[in-house]
C-alpha cells in the first residue's frame, strides 16, 4: 500500500519546456508539500498546501505553480523549464494543527533533468 | 532565524562499530526535531522525532537521539552498525504555522560503512 505516491519518477526534458509532477496521498491527510532538493542534496521546502489552500509559498520562481485538486492530491507544474531545475523533488504529506505529531511522510521523489 | 547545522559531510564506520552524527539546530522557541534517512535512490524515512519529554528518544531500526537544549543539539546515535545503514541522514526543525510544518533541514551527513 502505497503511502505517498508521485509520478513520473523519472523526468527528463529540454530546457523552455513545461512539465508536471504528480503527487497522491492515501493517508487521510490535510497537508502536503513540496520540497526540492539540489544536486548537493540539500532539501528545501518549495510548497505547503492545506485543504487545497497555498499555505506556504517560499521564494520560488512564478514559473512553479502548485495545483491541489482535493486534499489527496497535489501536483507541480512547471513553465519554461531552466537547466537550474533540475533536482529530485519531492512531495510529502502529514496532517495539520500546530504541528504536533505532524509526521512527515515522503513520497519516493522524481528526478528531473533539464538538457 | 531557523536552521540546522550538521557538521559532518560524510562519515565512515566498520560495521559492528558504534556511530554518532551530530546536529545542532537554531530555533527561537522549543523546538521539535527530526532525522530522517534516504538510502539510494530513495524517498526519506523517519527514524525518530521529538516534541517533548524524555530527552532520549528511540526510534525505528536501532537508532536512538538524545535533545540536549543546552548545547542546541540533536545527536543520532546507534550502538552497532550494520551494512544495510550506509545512507545519508538528515537532520530536521519543524517550523510551524496553524496549517502545519515546514521541515527545516541541515545539509545531511553520508554515512559510509565499511567491512
Amino acid at each position: 500500500d502505497t503511502a505517498v505516491s508521485q509520478t513520473p519518477k523519472y523526468l527528463v526534458t529540454q530546457m523552455g519546456n513545461d512539465k508536471s509532477i504528480k503527487c497522491e496521498q492515501n493517508l487521510g491527510h490535510d497537508t502536503m508539500y513540496w520540497y526540492k532538493q539540489d544536486s548537493k542534496k540539500f532539501l528545501k521546502i518549495m510548497f505547503s498546501y492545506n485543504n487545497k489552500e497555498l499555505i506556504i509559498n517560499e521564494t520560488v520562481p512564478n514559473r512553479f505553480s502548485p495545483k491541489s485538486p482535493d486534499k489527496a492530491h497535489l501536483n507541480l507544474h512547471i513553465n519554461s523549464l531552466e537547466l537550474g531545475d533540475s533536482a529530485v523533488y519531492f512531495c510529502a504529506s502529514s496532517h495539520a494543527g500546530g504541528g504536533r505529531g505532524n509526521e512527515q511522510f515522503f513520497g519516493p521523489g522524481t528526478r528531473l533533468t533539464v538538457l | 532565524a531557523q536552521s540546522v547545522t550538521q557538521p559532518d559531510i560524510h562519515i565512515t564506520v566498520s560495521e559492528g562499530a558504534s556511530l554518532e552524527l551530530r546536529c545542532n539546530y537554531s530555533y527561537g522557541a522549543t523546538p521539535y526535531l527530526f532525522w530522517y534517512v534516504q538510502s539510494p535512490g530513495q524517498g526519506l524515512q523517519l527514524l525518530l522525532k521529538y516534541f517533548s519529554g524524555d530527552t532520549l528518544v528511540q526510534g525505528i531500526k536501532g537508532f536512538e537521539a538524545e535533545f540536549k537544549r543546552s548545547q542546541s543539539s540533536f545527536n543520532l546515535r546507534k550502538p552497532s552498525v550494520h551494512w544495510s545503514d550506509a545512507a545519508e541522514y538528515f537532520c530536521a526543525v519543524g517550523s510551524y504555522n496553524q496549517a502545519g510544518t515546514a521541515l527545516i533541514f541541515g545539509k545531511g551527513t553520508t554515512l559510509s560503512v565499511s567491512s
